[in-house]
């Protein structure tokens, strides 16, 4: 069975630093991978995904993910947060082509002090 | 569009009550899927199905039950509340087209 690492359970930050969230899964076969963010009170909405090709993905609002295959890792990055970017952060993914839906880690809380 | 749609917002129950928990979709999508969000687990996946009248179970299946009847609708029934299913419900629908989720606003659940 697949699963998902979130190893940072809580960052906080000040608005400018630079953000890096750790994410690795277990899975011998062929994945797509996300990034979901969680706003206080809201659904969940797709930052980016990977399925194939380069692994350098850009998302939406400055964030980019890097898929390293040696390393069943799909970390988060942005530059420079800003207050805005406080949320909850879920690392997925899914087989490839398989009807199974996704597979969370258990989320990474950011915390942005302007 | 108005994407995915969860009813009710909240819900409170006693234990040992039922209760359906609503899901519609307008995209005409073939997926569809339930997850219960709890601190520190993220979400896990109840149930899940791949088009009307095909359901299958996921991680945490137990004490739920689903049906679809129709491509749009997809309920949630819990048929004797316990307080261990007090969480937060997300429905999200998904198109293997797109391989991206949808998720509704959630249903907020309190057993007790």
């Amino acid at each position: 069975a697949q699963s998902v690492s979130q190893h940072n359970h809580h960052v906080i930050l000040s608005e400018a630093a630079s953000l890096e969230l750790g994410c690795n899964y277990s899975y011998g076969g062929t994945v797509n991978l996300f990034w979901y963010v969680q706003y206080p009170g809201q659904h969940l909405q797709l930052l980016l995904k990977y399925f194939s090709g380069d692994p350098l993905v850009k998302g939406i609002k400055g964030f980019e993910a890097e898929f390293i295959k040696s390393k069943f890792s799909f970390n988060l990055r942005k530059p420079s947060v800003q207050w805005s970017d406080t949320a909850e952060y879920f690392c997925a993914v899914k087989s490839s082509g398989s009807a199974r839906q996704l597979t969370f880690g258990s989320g990474t809380q950011l915390t942005v002090l302007p | 569009n108005a994407g995915v749609t969860q009813t009710p917002k909240f819900q409170v129950l006693k234990t040992g009550q039922s209760m359906t928990l609503q899901c519609a979709q307008d995209m005409n999508h073939e997926y569809m899927s339930w997850y219960r969000q709890d601190p520190g687990m993220g979400l896990r996946l109840i149930h899940y199905s791949v088009g009307a009248g095909i359901t299958d179970q996921g991680e945490v299946p137990n004490g739920y039950n689903v049906s679809r009847s129709t491509t749009e609708d997809f309920p949630l029934r819990l048929l004797s509340a316990a307080p261990s299913q007090t969480s937060v419900y997300f429905c999200a629908s998904f198109t293997p087209r797109l391989e991206t989720q949808y998720f509704g606003p959630g249903t907020r659940l309190l057993v007790l």
